[in-house]
This record gives structure tokens, C-alpha cells and sequence, in this order.
């Protein structure tokens, strides 16, 4: 199937720096990505479409300065955790889905962030 | 919009058994998919089983089978034969046709005994 990869699977950071994860699919091209949020032993909730050469569509609740995304190319979606606090820890998680195929979405590995 | 519910937050099979999670879900679009994804410790997204909602028959995969009632909007996950690997988080997930994301429910965690 489709290879998507999600950079770094692990960041520790300081609470006030900003934080970039990469989300790149490695095998097809893809207008439109999905950012998703984990909390420990939760369901994943839908943060944002990340959408090629466009503006990201936030869900309800979804602060767009505190959680950056730039979609630059048709393989790279990128989400930048800006001033980032110890509330903010989570894993992030992206998906994608080729333009051609059965509608299955295909995931990153994850990004696990803590803020100390 | 979409909804997914998963009622059993936690299960348990014995191995070599079977064991059915259930699922139920809400949507207003006519053309759409459902999917069962597993979550391993790793907590990479693994897809076990997709179905679409055009198709009457259950979708199956070796020890996986589903059984979608579309009138009900109901998409239960069979697993047969269980085994130790199979202990994980099960998502259910539904999304329409498209550039669509998909909405999951609240998943199950299920445990294999040996």
C-alpha cells in the first residue's frame, strides 16, 4: 500500500519554542492531508485539512495560530506547534489519501511531543 | 456531518475463539466508506477492513469479516481464530466519498488470553 512518513517520531521541547512536524507521503501525490490529535487512550480527533497550495480547514476549537500548517508541495504537509506548552503534549498523527484508489486513508507513524 | 459509536470500550477473547466488536454510525451522505482500523502499541494506524456502502456484500479479510447492515447503519468486525497479536485498539471509521476525512469512534480495546 501507500507510504506515508511522519518526521520526528519523538520531540521534547521547552515550554515557549515552536515545534515543525513533517508529514510526507513517499509514493503518491496528495492534494489534501489530515492532521489528527491523540490523547492517551482517546480516539483520534480531526485537527485540520491541510490542503495543497491553500489554506488549512480548522476544526471547531482548533486555534490556526497555535498550530500552523503549511501544505507546499503535493508530498509535503508540514504543522508547526508554535509557542508550545506542556497542554499541547499529544501524539499527532497525519493521513493521506491517494488521489487514485479505494478511498482507504494511509497513516504517518506519529509524532509523540512533550512540552516540558 | 458524521458520527461513529463504539459501545464496548474494552473486550476480551480467548485465543483461537471469536470475538465481534460493534460499531453504529450516523451520516447524511449517500456514497461513503467504513473502515475498521487497528492501533497496536506502536500506535501505527493499521487498516484491518474497508467497506463500501454501494456493496451489499460483507467485506472480508482472512480472519476478519464484517457484518455492515445499512439500513440499521450498523458495521460490526468479526474476528476469527483470534490471536495474541490481535490485541490492540480497534477504531471504527466512516467517511464520504472524496477528499473526506474520516471520523472514528471512540475505539475498543480488546485483550487476547492465552
Amino acid at each position: 500500500g501507500a507510504v506515508v512518513s511522519q518526521h520526528p517520531s519523538r520531540v521534547i521541547c521547552k515550554s515557549g519554542t515552536s515545534v515543525k512536524i513533517e508529514c510526507r507521503s513517499l509514493d503518491f501525490q496528495a492534494t489534501t492531508m489530515f492532521w489528527y490529535r491523540q490523547f492517551p487512550k482517546k480516539s483520534l480527533m480531526l485537527m485540520a485539512t491541510s490542503n495543497e497550495g491553500s489554506k488549512a480547514t480548522y476544526e471547531q476549537g482548533v486555534e490556526k495560530d497555535k498550530f500552523l500548517i503549511n501544505h507546499a508541495s503535493l508530498t509535503l504537509s508540514t504543522l508547526t506547534v508554535t509557542s508550545a506548552h506542556p497542554e499541547d503534549s499529544s501524539f499527532y498523527i497525519c493521513s493521506a489519501r491517494p488521489s487514485i484508489g479505494g478511498g482507504e486513508l494511509f497513516f504517518g507513524e506519529g509524532s509523540r511531543l512533550t512540552v516540558l | 456531518a458524521q458520527t461513529v459509536t463504539q459501545s464496548q470500550p474494552e473486550m476480551s477473547v480467548q485465543e483461537a475463539e471469536t470475538v465481534t466488536l460493534s460499531c453504529t454510525y450516523d451520516t447524511s451522505e449517500s456514497d461513503y466508506y467504513l473502515f475498521w482500523y487497528k492501533q497496536p502499541p506502536s500506535r501505527q494506524m493499521i487498516l484491518v477492513i474497508r467497506q463500501e456502502a454501494y456493496k451489499q456484500q460483507n467485506a472480508t479479510e482472512n480472519r476478519f469479516s464484517v457484518n455492515f447492515q445499512k439500513a440499521a447503519k450498523s458495521f460490526s468486525l468479526k474476528i476469527s481464530d483470534s490471536q495474541l497479536g490481535d490485541a490492540a485498539m480497534y477504531f471504527c471509521a466512516c467517511r464520504p466519498s472524496g477528499n473526506t476525512p474520516l471520523v472514528f469512534g471512540k475505539g475498543t480495546r480488546l485483550s487476547v488470553i492465552a
